[in-house]
């Protein structure tokens, strides 16, 4: 089956630096990810879809120049979060559409700490 | 604007109980899917089954089955015969259909925690 994966998978980072997540399909082709925020024992949350070769679109409440997003390739969405502080610790999945099939896959998600 | 409501918040059972999980929606959308994931400690979503809103038949896989109801605007999820294994969270998600097919950006419940005890 289609796999999707994510880097780092755990990070812990210091207040005002900045972390950056990958999100890779690896045996598919994917036009279109998005990116999800789950604070604990809080559900999923849509924060922002990104499109291979043209700026994320971000869903109301996000700030789009705190979480940067860039969709390079076809395979690879990166997540950005700009002077982190401890309120974005949070578990960050992203899910990746199949170009061919639309079938839609989650990564194992990355879980930021910062302290 | 689309949402979903997972009215139970946690729910604990004995092994070999049976227990359903339930799942409201709301959408002005005429073609829409919904779909069951369940998240273990681990955090990683697995997916159990997508419907879109013009197939109504329930749907059985193994001791998981379906029952959706486009009258009462839900899905619920039954486990037969609960194993510990199947303790974890629960979350029912709904997305747009059109031609983005299946994947559009997905509207998830707050999820049902279900503990199931020995």
């Amino acid at each position: 089956g289609a796999v999707v994966s994510q880097h780092p998978s755990r990070v812990i980072c210091k207040s005002g630096t900045s972390v950056k997540i990958e999100c890779r399909s690896l045996d598919f082709q994917a036009t279109t990810m998005f990116w999800y925020r789950q604070f604990p024992k809080q559900s999923l949350m849509l924060m922002a879809t990104s499109n291979e070769g043209s700026k994320a679109t971000y869903e109301q409440g996000v700030e789009k120049d705190k979480f940067l997003i860039n969709h390079a390739s076809l395979t690879l969405s990166t997540l950005t979060v700009t002077s982190a502080h401890p309120e974005d610790s949070s578990f960050y999945i992203c899910s990746a559409r199949d170009t061919r099939s639309y079938e839609q896959y989650f990564g194992p998600g990355t879980r930021l700490t910062v302290t | 604007a689309q949402k979903v409501t997972q009215a139970q918040t946690e729910i604990s059972v004995v092994e070999k109980e049976d227990v359903t999980l339930d799942c409201v929606y709301e959408t002005r959308d005429t073609t829409y899917y919904l779909f069951w994931y369940k998240q273990p400690p681990s955090g990683e979503l697995v997916f159990l089954i997508r419907r879109n809103s013009f197939d109504e038949q329930n749907e059985i896989s193994g001791r998981y089955s379906w029952n959706f109801q486009k009258s009462t605007s839900s899905f619920n999820f039954t486990i037969t015969a609960s194993q510990v294994v199947d303790s974890a969270v629960y979350f029912c998600a709904l997305s747009e259909g059109g031609n983005t097919g299946t994947a559009s950006k997905l509207t998830f419940g707050t999820g049902t925690r279900l503990q199931v005890m020995l």
